[in-house]
């Protein structure tokens, strides 16, 4: 059964801790990409990666750090340098990054306390 | 600067009632313009990608159109089942999409 997983669903995390998003696809797809969503506004992207072992940076990079080792796995880290991390947070993956579609995962949702 | 504006921000219909959602696009070299449903707490899921002026496709209940300036998504006799939020985002450089703040639809039984 194919498809984009990320973990946790619900994440919370206290004033200057960093803490890491798990995105992991078995769709065998070379491209992945982290988004944030707030409230009434559109996804906006953090990063992207084409093949592992690379990534870039999207439109709201700061306070966000990612890896890309593994060509199934894009996890993101929210460190505390971000100011305003509460969101709601979507990875997704496409097969070809020129024309294809993104399919996206079901989320997480991370709160600071 | 890409753009992407959705109206209306939020539409009620009645069951039955068909109705369009608008995405007015501003970019430099479409590649492609996307439609995506999204319920409350769940991630995006594809409807239709178009490509080029005058193309249309089809699924269930709803339909994309696309002009050079703008794409509607017809929903046709809709039902409470149908009740989400529409997304609207554009392809026009490598990788990246520009989306749309998206229009919240609910249709009352």
């Amino acid at each position: 059964d194919g498809g984009i997983t990320q973990s946790p669903k619900y994440l919370f995390r206290k004033e200057g801790q960093n803490v890491t998003l798990s995105c992991e696809q078995n769709l065998n797809h070379d491209a992945m990409y982290w988004y944030r969503q707030d409230p009434g506004q559109g996804l906006r992207l953090i990063y992207y990666s084409q093949i592992v072992n690379d990534f870039q940076k999207g439109d709201i990079a700061e306070g966000y750090s990612v890896s890309r080792e593994k060509k199934e796995s894009f996890p993101l880290t929210v460190t505390s340098a971000q100011k305003n991390p509460t969101a709601f947070y979507l990875c997704a993956s496409s097969d070809d990054p020129s024309t294809d579609t993104q399919y996206f995962g079901p989320g997480t949702r991370l709160t600071v306390l | 600067e890409d753009q992407v504006t959705q109206s209306p921000e939020a539409l009620r219909l009645q069951e039955g009632e068909s109705s369009s959602l608008n995405c007015s696009y501003t970019v430099s070299g479409l590649r492609g313009l996307f439609w995506y449903r999204q319920d409350p707490g769940k991630g995006p899921e594809f409807l239709f990608t178009l490509y080029s002026a005058g193309e249309e496709k089809e699924k269930e209940r709803l339909k994309a159109t696309l002009t050079k300036k703008e794409s509607f998504l017809h929903i046709t006799a809709p039902k409470p089942e149908d009740s989400a939020t529409y997304l609207c985002a554009v392809q026009a450089g490598a990788q990246k999409l520009v989306f749309g703040q998206g229009t919240r639809l609910t249709i009352n039984p």
